[in-house]
């Protein structure tokens, strides 16, 4: 079975904070790890696909890094904005080569003006 | 262009019913995944479809839950019998990848499946 875990489960941040969470996975068979952000009522949104170790993404406010070797990536969100409330998911891809997704329990972000 | 697209958006079903949710996936995209989401848990892997073919099942529950994509395109998650450990939301993905692990997958909306 395999374990991801995400933490903080919840976090709360005022408006302009800069904030950053965990997704820990398998060190071993890592194929890629995905990151997702799910607003209430919508689909879920890919913000980055990351394969290689040293991977650093970025978009816009927002970036990732990833180490395979030690099994870890974070999600940096800078100056965060209430628009950014949502959870935020990794997800672990290992072992299969059709792309089946293993996902953390996700942190809920919540930004208040 | 149009997404991922799965209908009904929210069923509520008695125990013991059997429902149907629908999944559009974006036009040509080959695979399919269904996954199941648990209140506070991420979600978890059911099934995965590479055009019509049912190529993973690992992750249905039970014998109650029957998936299908006949023509390779719209997929039907089927649940039979239903309980209540069934409630939760079934959230469906596509991707245009068959060796997926570089590829996003696009996710719609889910069907919130609460069953009383």
């Amino acid at each position: 079975i395999l374990n991801v875990e995400q933490s903080p489960q919840s976090l709360h941040v005022q408006e302009g904070d800069s904030t950053n969470f965990t997704c820990s996975f398998p060190s071993s068979n890592f194929y890629a790890l995905h990151w997702y952000r799910w607003e209430t009522a919508k689909s879920p949104e890919a913000l980055f696909v990351m394969t290689l170790n040293g991977d650093e993404k970025k978009k816009g406010r927002i970036s990732a890094t990833l180490n395979t070797k030690e099994g870890y990536s974070y999600l940096y969100i800078k100056g965060s904005q209430p628009e950014d409330s949502a959870t935020y998911l990794c997800a672990f891809i290992g072992g299969t080569s059709y792309g089946k997704l293993t996902f953390g329990q996700g942190t809920i972000l919540t930004v208040h003006p | 262009g149009a997404g991922v697209s799965q209908s009904p958006r929210y069923k509520v079903a008695k125990r013991g019913q059997d429902v149907a949710l629908r999944c559009d996936p974006i036009s040509g995209h080959v695979s399919l995944f269904w996954y199941q989401q648990a209140l506070g848990q991420g979600p978890e892997f059911l099934t995965y479809f590479q055009n019509e073919a049912q190529l993973d099942k690992s992750g249905l529950p039970s014998d109650r839950f029957f998936a299908e994509r006949p023509e390779g395109s719209v997929s039907t998650l089927k649940i039979q019998r239903t309980q209540q450990e069934d409630s939760a939301v079934y959230l469906c993905a596509s991707s245009s990848a068959t060796s997926g692990s570089f590829h996003e997958q696009y996710f719609g909306p889910g069907t919130r499946l609460t069953v009383t």
